[in-house]
């Protein structure tokens, strides 16, 4: 079955630099997300697309800004980057927001991990 | 506010043996689910099991169960017959009617030869 792609795998830029990472997620999933997950620390909530427009927004710097297209694709993009930007960053994606006893799980991809040097 | 509290960091279990990792959580949304995911050193985070708050009986999957107690608000999971390909960070998630998922902070399980 086809599963939620991210890329790059690996991420590797310098202070202040930029970066943009992609997700694709699963086929007819209509909701996506992003996470930050720092060394030993839970996956923390950037930001959530439903059907191509922003559902709710977390712990997303000014700096980071995401959006999703109308191939569902969504793409995160961290600007001016910090040396605590480094982490991995998780895409997910799931179906039917806010259906009354919804157990569509979240779907994850493999996660980009972004290091800033 | 929702809340998942997972208190155990760290946990060590026998191969072959059963080992309960504790969960707890907080909504006042009457509709919720509840999940755990299983994140090894190589990464990933892989989706185990699914209790929904309306469910009558704890879920199962294989050598996973959720031992579902709702008065207490508490999503054990239970790994039966460990393996060595358990170890790894497990994680506790709930989403509720918001669409929001909410995560513990992990508990990492190492089995032991």
């Amino acid at each position: 079955a086809a599963g939620v792609i991210q890329s790059p795998r690996h991420l590797i830029k310098e202070k202040r630099e930029t970066a943009t990472l992609k997700c694709y997620p699963i086929p007819r999933h209509d909701t996506v997300y992003w996470y930050q997950q720092g060394p030993g620390q839970d996956p923390q909530f950037l930001i959530s697309f439903y059907e191509k427009m922003q559902s709710d927004k977390g712990s997303i710097p000014d700096r980071f800004s995401a959006q999703q297209f109308s191939d569902y694709h969504s793409e995160l993009n961290m600007s001016s980057l910090e040396l605590g930007d480094s982490a991995l960053y998780f895409c997910a994606s799931s179906l039917g927001q806010g259906r009354v006893g919804n157990n569509s799980p979240l779907h994850f991809g493999n996660g980009t991990r972004l290091t800033v040097t | 506010a929702q809340k998942i509290t997972q208190t155990q960091p760290g946990m060590f279990v026998q191969e072959k043996e059963a080992v309960t990792l504790d969960c707890t959580y907080d909504t006042s949304d009457p509709s919720y689910g509840l999940f755990w995911y299983k994140q090894p050193s190589s990464g990933e985070m892989i989706f185990l099991i699914y209790q929904g708050s309306y469910d009558q009986q704890n879920a199962t999957e294989g050598r996973y169960s959720l031992n579902f107690q709702k008065a207490r608000k508490s999503a054990n999971l239970v790994i039966s017959a460990s393996q060595l390909g358990d170890s790894a960070m497990y994680f506790c998630a709930m989403r509720t009617t918001g669409n929001q998922f909410y995560f513990g902070t992990g508990t990492s399980l190492t089995v032991i030869p």
